[in-house]
């Protein structure tokens, strides 16, 4: 069945540094989702990319289709933004990979 | 963000009570679904509806879960008898159409079984 991959599954930075996310999936499909789950278990949704480059705020995720990929850049991340980023493949049902866990130290 | 309620935010049962959980969809979405996610991060499809039809359903929820969506009143999920194994954190999601459309997730109810 359809998989999605997501490296690195933990990720520890000093606030101000950048983040790269990386999402790998095993078809494509019409819709790919990028959430953020907070420490509470709460999920929003952060950017919807199926192909090419989206930004919001200092996110910006960038799809390639044919190469079954998708990245999350962060940048000059912050402490509130500690927590799990989950990566989901939008088809009939949702797939989703196992979250990279991000910790920012102040 | 989203606007998908869910409650109870905790729920605390009993090995072999029922457990009863209701979603309100984000206004005028006909497509809800239900996910358990695990300690590990893992997410569990268990059904989805289109207006008050199930779409899908696995095994276990067909077996064990009642779960209905009915016009003008709050999705509900309902574990017939509970078990440990199903202390987890459900999360009910609605989105406005077909597989293109955006996803949004309410805050979820989290479920220990003592």
């Amino acid at each position: 069945g359809q998989q999605v991959q997501q490296s690195p599954s933990s990720l520890v930075l000093q606030e101000g540094e950048n983040a790269e996310l990386q999402c790998n999936f095993s078809s494509t499909a019409t819709q790919l989702q990028w959430f953020y789950q907070s420490p509470g278990g709460s999920l929003v949704s952060l950017l919807s990319n199926p192909s090419g480059t989206k930004h919001t705020g200092r996110l910006t995720s960038t799809t390639v289709t044919k190469e079954r990929r998708s990245s999350l850049h962060i940048s000059s991340s912050q402490t509130t933004d500690s927590g799990t980023y989950l990566c989901a493949l939008n088809a009939y049902k949702v797939i989703f990979g196992k979250g990279t866990h991000l910790h920012v130290l102040p | 963000n989203s606007k998908v309620i869910q409650t109870p935010r905790y729920l605390v049962k009993g090995q072999g009570q029922k457990a009863k959980m209701r979603c309100i969809p984000e206004k005028g979405h006909p497509v809800v679904f239900w996910y358990q996610q695990n300690k590990n991060n893992e997410f569990k499809f268990l059904i989805n509806f289109q207006n008050q039809e199930v779409l899908q359903q696995i095994d276990m929820t067909e077996k064990r879960f009642s779960a209905e969506c009915p016009s003008n009143s709050p999705c509900s999920l309902e574990i017939q008898s509970s078990e440990a194994g199903d202390s987890a954190l459900y999360l009910c999601a609605s989105r406005l159409g077909g597989s293109a459309e955006t996803l949004y997730f309410g805050s979820g109810t989290r479920l220990t079984v003592l």
